[in-house]
């Protein structure tokens, strides 16, 4: 059972959007900042989204991250094979003096 | 190049220990918090364990707490994980991944491959 919960699976369409949430509580999201990683089949994971909207150098900007109280969300916009990956929400929890982690959302282009 | 490689995976049995190790390359080690993150086969990611750039401030999952120790040596440029009273629900695949600050609660920039810890008799 994971801290932070997201669904197990996402699915959508070449070209399409689709959603991820992810919800945590008052010690995690509720007062850290959110980050995403993605990880394709077969390797590390490797840094999407932090600081709850911030892009790395090279993510494109079809990903794109928000936060809102204690829940988030990862949005994915004109989907593309190659994003077919797991992704992962990840909060510090101050209760718990470490990082949480989501479950993980296998996302499927159909 | 920027990167981390984990060594120090294997076979090993349920109560036995084993020394996990981590080299960073291409930017400057001290200056940041380090992690090990592990990942069992066909599970999510677990952080398991953190260290300050310093080694004053270490953290640990309440899975791992008492069984694990995190070290690390600046000079060497390495992160270290002593696994110790190993179970079979220790089996995963150990991240090292580097933070982008100091203290260890800001994110993850850096990962390495991992390394292969397997706990059966």
């Amino acid at each position: 059972q994971s801290v932070l919960t997201q669904p197990v699976s996402a699915s959508g369409t070449p070209g399409q959007r689709v959603r991820i949430s992810c919800s945590g509580s008052r010690s995690n999201i509720g007062s850290n900042t959110l980050n995403w990683y993605q990880q394709l089949p077969g390797t590390a994971p490797k840094l999407l989204i932090y600081s709850n909207h911030q892009r790395p150098s090279g993510v494109p900007d079809r990903f794109s991250g928000s936060k809102s109280g204690t829940s988030g969300s990862l949005a994915i916009s004109g989907l593309q094979s190659e994003d077919e990956a797991d992704y992962y929400c990840a909060a510090w929890d101050d209760s718990l003096n470490g990082w949480v982690f989501g479950g993980g959302t296998k996302l499927t282009v159909l | 190049e920027v990167e981390l490689v984990e060594s120090g995976g294997g076979l090993v049995q349920p109560g036995r220990s084993l020394r996990l190790s981590c080299a960073a390359s291409g930017f400057t080690f001290r200056d940041y918090a380090m992690h090990w993150v592990r990942q069992a086969p066909g599970k999510g990611l677990e952080w398991v364990s953190g260290i300050n750039w310093s080694g004053a401030t270490i953290t640990y999952s309440d899975s791992v707490k008492g069984r694990f120790t995190i070290s690390r040596d600046n000079a060497k440029n390495s992160l270290y994980l002593q696994l110790s009273s190993l179970r079979p629900e220790d089996t995963a695949l150990y991240y090292c991944a580097k933070d982008v600050g100091q203290l260890g609660n800001w994110y993850f920039d850096l990962w390495g491959r991992g390394t292969l810890v397997t706990v059966s008799s």
